[in-house]
């Protein structure tokens, strides 16, 4: 595709819900990149991972929230049993070498 | 802990002005710059990125990267009200070409009033 491709776009969940967010990145980009950005903050990391392998997972807050790529394309971010504080804007970014381009974001809101 | 720090603003120009964001960062070793512009409710936009020590033009927009001072800055010229946003500096504190995790700043509120 021409760019990030995210979806779903909102996401109203439950306390104690689990929800599935998932990222297309751009064609032929071995990079992929999930960043959580709370209101009036600056995108966090998350994880990062090249091709299918997940090399750096440090910005995941919690052993609730995992994230795969198993065949070097789309990922899946997921997060179980969600509390209030994962409410925040879930964005997935690709790259092929230094520049990072996003996708429109998920916007996730635990009630 | 590695930070980006830039000054939230608000910042706010007259229309036609030249508009200076600034960023510093602590990481001496860090090779590859960014400025993203994020309208409200909008995902950040790369517009431009920045290697060595100096200037880069691009449009109205020229970057500027002093490695010494840990200090990079976003000139916008000739400001319009569409450029209205908030402004996120980003730094890769890996080798450059590592496709390394971005460190962002809090942001820089630009207003450009008519």
């Amino acid at each position: 595709g021409a760019g990030v491709s995210q979806s779903p776009r909102y996401k109203v969940a439950k306390r104690g819900q689990d929800v599935a967010l998932r990222c297309d990145p751009i064609s032929g980009h071995v990079s992929l990149f999930w960043y959580q950005q709370a209101l009036g903050q600056g995108p966090e990391f998350l994880t990062y991972f090249q091709n299918e392998a997940q090399l750096d997972k440090s910005g995941l807050p919690s052993d609730r929230f995992f994230a795969e790529r198993p065949e070097g394309s789309v990922s899946t971010l997921k997060i179980q049993r969600t509390q209030q504080e994962d409410s925040a804007v879930y964005l997935c970014a690709s790259s092929l070498s230094d520049e990072a381009f996003f996708g429109q974001g998920t916007r996730l809101t635990v009630v | 802990q590695k930070e980006v720090e830039q000054n939230s603003g608000p910042l706010s120009v007259p229309e036609g002005a030249i508009a200076s964001l600034n960023c510093t960062y602590s990481d001496r070793g860090s090779q590859s710059f960014f400025w993203y512009r994020q309208y409200s409710g909008k995902s950040p936009e790369l517009i431009m990125s920045i290697y060595s020590n100096g200037d880069k033009e691009d449009g109205r927009f020229t970057a500027q990267l002093n490695k010494a001072s840990q200090y990079v800055s976003l000139l916008i010229r000739d400001s319009q009200p569409s450029d209205s946003a908030t402004y996120l500096c980003a730094v890769n504190m890996g080798a450059r070409g590592s496709n390394y995790k971005l460190t962002f700043g809090k942001g820089t509120l630009l207003t450009v009033n008519p």
